[in-house]
C-alpha cells in the first residue's frame, strides 16, 4: 500500500525554468492538496483539489498551477521558476468525515532554484 | 496572515520529562484541531486529534487539552523518550461549503536527550 507518492524527491532548476511536479494517491480520496514547507513558516496551502477536475487557490497560489485530471493524481507545475519557490513541497490527500479531516502526506520534494 | 500560532518554536527536554507544545487560533470556525509529527527526511503524519466539544484526548503518552473559551489548544507528551524527537505541528481545520481545509502552526521541533 503505497499511500502517497511524490516524483521527483530532488530537483535543482534555474531561475525562468519550469517543472512539474506529481502526486499519486492509491487511497480513492476525493480531496488532495499541494503545501510547501519553509523554515519557520510551517506548512502553507498552495492548491487544493476537491474532487476530479475541480483546483482551488489556497494561500500562496501566485506563480504556481495545478491539474486534476484524474481522481489519483494531483499536478504542481511552475511556469517560470524564481528563487523565492525555493522550498519542500508535500502533496497530501484526504478523506472526511463530517469535520474530521485526516490528511496523508507524501515524502516530499526538495526543490532549489538557482 | 497566521492564523494559528504555536510556540515554543525549538523544545529541548531531558528523557522521561514532559513536553508542551502551545497553539493558539483566531478563527472560531475551526471545527477540528489535530497534531502533526514529522520526522526529518519524512512528510508529517497526523499524531492525534480532538475536535472543539471535547475539553482532553488522551491517546498512550500523547494527550491534547484544549480551551474553547481562550481558543487555545495544547499538545503533552508524557515520558518524553529520544524517539519523540521530530517537529510537531498543530493545524486548524475549517469547512467552507465542499472545501476542507487544514491551517497549519509553524512548528515546534523537539529534543529529547537521552
Amino acid at each position: 500500500n503505497a499511500g502517497v507518492t511524490q516524483t521527483p524527491k530532488f530537483r535543482v532548476l534555474k531561475t525562468g525554468q519550469s517543472m512539474t511536479l506529481l502526486c499519486a494517491q492509491d487511497m480513492n480520496h476525493e480531496y488532495m492538496y499541494w503545501y510547501r514547507q519553509d523554515p519557520g513558516m510551517g506548512l502553507r496551502l498552495i492548491h487544493y483539489s476537491v474532487g476530479e477536475g475541480t483546483t482551488a487557490k489556497g494561500e500562496v497560489p501566485d506563480g504556481y498551477n495545478v491539474s486534476r485530471l484524474k481522481k489519483q493524481n494531483f499536478l504542481l507545475g511552475l511556469e517560470s521558476a524564481a528563487p523565492s519557490q525555493t522550498s519542500v513541497y508535500f502533496c497530501a490527500s484526504s478523506y472526511h468525515s463530517g469535520a474530521k479531516n485526516i490528511q496523508y502526506f507524501g515524502a516530499g520534494t526538495r526543490l532549489s532554484v538557482l | 496572515q497566521q492564523q494559528v500560532k504555536q510556540s515554543p518554536q525549538s523544545l529541548i527536554v531531558q528523557k522521561g520529562g514532559i513536553s508542551i507544545i502551545n497553539c493558539a487560533y483566531e478563527n472560531t470556525a475551526f471545527d477540528y484541531f489535530p497534531w502533526y509529527q514529522q520526522f526529518p527526511g519524512k512528510g508529517p503524519a497526523l499524531l492525534i486529534a480532538i475536535r472543539p466539544d471535547v475539553s482532553e484526548k488522551k491517546e498512550g503518552r500523547f494527550t491534547i487539552s484544549f480551551n474553547k473559551s481562550a481558543k487555545q489548544f495544547s499538545l503533552h507528551i508524557m515520558d518524553s523518550q529520544p524517539g519523540d524527537s521530530a517537529t510537531y505541528f498543530c493545524a486548524s481545520h475549517v469547512s467552507s461549503g465542499s472545501a476542507r481545509q487544514l491551517t497549519f502552526g509553524s512548528g515546534t521541533q523537539l529534543t529529547v536527550l537521552p
